[in-house]
């Protein structure tokens, strides 16, 4: 499985754009690139999932250029409940099994 | 999607003793995996959970410490045992299913050993 980096921790406000950009060198021709959301004492929440070009859903945007290497979640507009660690995983076609990066923790301020 | 719930949400436990961890989840799953979340750390996957077979333990964890049983597509158990104080963590139950779809987690179950 391919390894992932990301920034350790972000700071926003509230209302603003944020953009955690994840690189992933090793990225199989199989493998998708998924996104999860973590909040204290919870379990991990997915956000979403792609496999090239641009993926949205109504939390957030996924951005994967052509060589699929990176890849940047955008999250509109956050609040403070934005606050969370999120995660950028690879994960390899027709196996389930999810390899956790350290995440990126995201702080959003008022 | 899929409702996992985990018993105990938390437990104090004294070192050497062992306790067993329950993942029951809402409809049959083909892949349940456990997870072990330090404190202020990422998520280290423990092993995966088959159905019918023995379980497929990571790198750095072993079926004595780590005992795993799946009876059936919706049931697990992690038993930590002998435990000690470097066992306290947050335990995770999680399930997939295929490539295209999301994994669900389980609330985890907060695991303090004294």
């Amino acid at each position: 499985l391919a390894k992932t980096t990301q920034p350790i921790s972000m700071d926003s406000y509230e209302g603003q754009e944020v953009n955690i950009t994840c690189s992933h060198n090793n990225i199989a021709t199989n493998d998708y690139i998924t996104w999860y959301q973590q909040f204290p004492s919870q379990g991990p929440r997915f956000i979403i999932q792609g496999y090239k070009t641009k993926v949205t859903n109504e939390v957030a945007s996924l951005f994967i250029p052509a060589d699929r290497k990176s890849s940047t979640l955008s999250l509109p507009r956050v609040s403070l409940s934005d606050t969370a660690v999120y995660y950028c995983l690879v994960k390899s076609g027709g196996y389930n099994k999810l390899i956790f990066g350290a995440g990126t923790r995201l702080a959003v301020h008022p | 999607s899929a409702v996992i719930s985990q018993k105990p949400s938390r437990d104090i436990c004294q070192r050497g003793t062992s306790l067993t961890i329950q993942c029951q989840v809402d409809s049959q799953v083909t892949m349940m995996f456990w997870y072990r979340q330090q404190p202020g750390q990422s998520l280290t996957l423990i092993a995966t959970a088959n159905q019918g077979s023995e379980a497929t333990y990571e790198s750095g964890f072993v079926i004595d410490k780590f005992p795993i049983s799946r009876p059936n597509l919706t049931f697990s158990t992690l038993t930590v045992s002998n435990m000690s104080p470097e066992d306290s963590s947050i335990y995770l139950c999680s399930v997939g299913s295929d490539q295209n779809t999301e994994a669900f987690f389980g609330q985890g179950t907060r695991l303090t050993v004294v």
